[in-house]
């Protein structure tokens, strides 16, 4: 049992540069989620799918797109990187209706220079 | 809106010692908190929720719906326990997953 699997786990991009990272679970959660974690701000929410086809902001959504693509991949793309988007970046999926436990990636370390 | 609030970035206690890491919460409905640890350089991963009551690894919380607060406790800290706590608020299913800014414990032998 995988549960949730991010890609890539480093990554340096060059500013102006785009990517995209993707994320899969395997445990037919409804809810993904995408955070960025930075030294003395905890995990802050870039945005959030209840179910497959919605998305919603989070607190920090500005500069990332994401595509919930089915029920078990959700992705977010950085169209245009900025050294402010130097982070580490963890994907989570919980199930819904029971309010079970979020389970998270291993999280993608990515530097923007 | 929903927020979760962790006043102290930096716990440091001796070994043997009782521990507490505080979380404050705003919601306005029935929320459901949570306490996640993420050891060094590791995932994050579940340590208790309130709505199962349990203690896990000697921690325990309890839902203070007056105080707004959902603070963890271990009795007696041991080395192992050092790792960056975070606690987190959810609300109807399906919604966002709320986390605060972390407490960094680091328990001295």
């Amino acid at each position: 049992n995988a549960g949730v699997t991010q890609t890539p786990k480093f990554q340096v991009l060059k500013t102006g540069q785009s990517m995209t990272l993707q994320c899969a679970q395997d445990m037919n959660h409804n809810s993904m989620y995408w955070y960025r974690q930075d030294p003395g701000m905890g995990l802050r929410l870039i945005y959030y799918s209840a179910s497959e086809g919605t998305t919603d902001k989070g607190e920090v959504p500005n500069g990332y797109n994401v595509s919930r693509l089915n029920k078990r991949e959700f992705s977010l793309r950085l169209e245009s990187a900025a050294p402010s988007q130097t982070s580490v970046y963890f994907c989570a999926s919980m199930g819904v209706g029971d309010r079970t436990e979020a389970f998270f990636g291993q999280g993608t370390r990515l530097t923007v220079v | 809106a929903q927020r979760v609030t962790q006043p102290e970035k930096l716990l440091s206690v001796f070994k043997g010692a009782p521990v507490e890491l505080k979380c404050n919460y705003s919601y306005s409905g029935s929320p459901e908190l949570f306490w996640y640890v993420q050891y060094s350089r590791q995932r994050l991963q579940l340590l208790l929720r309130h709505i199962s009551r349990e203690s896990i690894k000697g921690f325990t919380a309890d839902l203070n719906k007056g105080e707004t607060s959902f603070h963890l406790k271990k009795p007696f800290a041991q080395e192992e326990d050092s790792a960056m706590y975070y606690c987190a608020l959810s609300g109807a299913s399906g919604s966002r997953l709320t986390f605060g800014e972390g407490t960094q414990l680091t328990v001295n032998p």
